[in-house]
């Protein structure tokens, strides 16, 4: 089945910007979603498709692809963005697979 | 504004069958845009996900645990559901139920339940 990689944990300073990226061989045919969820809660959707962002998403959020690999980017963090993030892709039979997960600290 | 709401038993007894219900309200589960799927989280751990169905019936499920799984879908009542066959403790986790939409070269989740913590102890 397909696989997607994540960096485990990355860090960035108050209002700089981060990168955080996710691997994989199905992200050469299909683009990742990405999804923020804080402690205790249920993962929340932030970038979808080619790069949209759902109603509601601050526009700091956006994302990229290249290759096999897809970012999210957020410009100019703050300290609510500190969560752990995923990503996720269908492969060629329908199927979802998840990254493993980045925990974001924002310093 | 939907939301989905996932029910069932908190504590299911090791080799038996865990079973879980999302209601679906604020729009119908008819719709021939969407998949109904469901996701699970161990205590600590990532996001796994379990399968998909449409309206219809017709199902997408994670080959890692196909075996074990089915999903169904009561249009009537607007709800589906996930029933996980021989259960051990490593099936503990939070279980949520989505709305899984799609795009061109794209499919992504974009209404969650808030999740339900299922224990499998005796």
């Amino acid at each position: 089945s397909s696989e997607l990689t994540q960096d485990p944990a990355v860090s960035v300073a108050l209002g700089q910007t981060v990168r955080i990226t996710c691997q994989g061989d199905s992200l050469r045919s299909y683009y990742a979603s990405w999804y923020q969820q804080k402690p205790g809660q249920a993962p929340v959707l932030v970038i979808y498709g080619k790069n949209n962002r759902p109603s509601g998403i601050p526009d700091r959020f956006s994302g990229s692809s290249s290759g096999n690999t897809a970012s999210l980017t957020i410009t100019g963090a703050q300290a609510e963005d500190e969560a752990d993030y995923y990503c996720n892709s269908r492969d060629s039979s329908g199927n979802l697979v998840f990254g493993g997960g980045t925990k974001l600290t924002v310093l | 504004q939907l939301q989905l709401q996932e029910s069932g038993p908190g504590l299911v007894k090791p080799s038996e069958t865990l079973s879980l219900t999302c209601t679906v309200s604020g729009g119908s589960i008819s719709s021939s845009s969407y998949y109904w799927g469901w996701i699970r989280q161990p205590p600590g751990k990532g996001l796994e996900w379990i399968g998909s169905i449409y309206y219809s019936g017709s199902t997408y499920y994670n080959p890692s645990l196909k075996s074990r799984v089915t999903i169904s879908v009561d249009t009537s009542k607007n709800q589906f559901s996930l029933k996980l066959s021989s259960v051990t403790a490593a099936d503990t986790a939070v279980y949520y139920c989505a709305r899984r939409a799609k795009g061109t070269r794209s499919s992504w989740l974009d209404y969650w339940g808030q999740g339900t913590l299922v224990t499998v102890s005796s």
